[in-house]
């Protein structure tokens, strides 16, 4: 079935460092790819979505690239800071046309003055 | 604020107890979602509904059975706890089912079984 690898944490940097959290998937089709954000104490937010191969999602300084042939959507940010310490959810919608997500396992990001 | 209501916030009970957990979508969403969020398994789809009607399961297991009322607001109802079903427990609404309709996740309630 449908899934979704993604980089174990927690991973701590530095404000103002690169950003790089991997997150690779296995689908029989071609499903939409997201990146959440889950703020402590919060439920998830939407960051990002790709909705098919080469799509770039970009939102609040954060990117992602949907890559067909590499089965990828790594999400990038140039300089982190501090506000940005949170959960990261890599996910993809299902192909049955019900819209439900599957989930990995989540990254904790933590950004230190 | 993602407009999605979620009550309680946190539940503790007992083994064997059965609790009841409620989502209010927002304004003008059609479709309701359950996740299940615990350390073990991450976070999981367990089901979806559309308009009042079940469109979707997941993993949800026997014991866990959800419902979409006239009004949209749904109810999770767990019963026969088990330690391992301490978990968040998030809902989701989104307008439609299309992958564009995006979902927005309430706050979640935190159940505890002791």
């Amino acid at each position: 079935g449908d899934s979704v690898t993604q980089m174990e944490g927690p991973v701590t940097l530095s404000e103002e460092a690169f950003l790089t959290i991997n997150c690779t998937y296995t689908a029989t089709g071609y499903p939409s790819l997201f990146w959440y954000v889950q703020y402590p104490g919060e439920g998830l937010q939407l960051l990002l979505k790709a909705t098919k191969a080469d799509d770039k999602g970009s939102n609040k300084g954060f990117e992602a690239t949907y890559r067909k042939e590499t089965t990828s959507f790594h999400l990038e940010k140039g300089s982190v800071q501090v506000s940005d310490s949170a959960v990261y959810f890599c996910a993809l919608s299902d192909q049955t046309g019900a819209n439900n997500l599957f989930f990995g396992t989540g990254t904790r990001l933590t950004v230190i003055p | 604020d993602s407009g999605v209501t979620q009550t309680p916030k946190h539940l503790i009970t007992a083994t064997g107890q059965r609790v009841t957990l409620r989502c209010s979508p927002r304004s003008g969403d059609l479709s309701v979602y359950w996740y299940q969020q615990s350390l073990d398994q991450g976070l999981q789809f367990l089901i979806q509904y559309y308009n009042g009607e079940e469109r979707a399961k997941g993993n949800i297991l026997e014991r866990f059975s959800a419902q979409q009322f006239p009004d949209l607001h749904s109810e999770l109802n767990l019963s026969s706890l088990e330690l391992g079903d301490s978990a968040l427990y998030f809902c989701a609404s989104s307008v439609g089912v299309a992958v564009y309709n995006e979902q927005f996740f309430g706050p979640g309630t935190r159940l505890t079984v002791l």
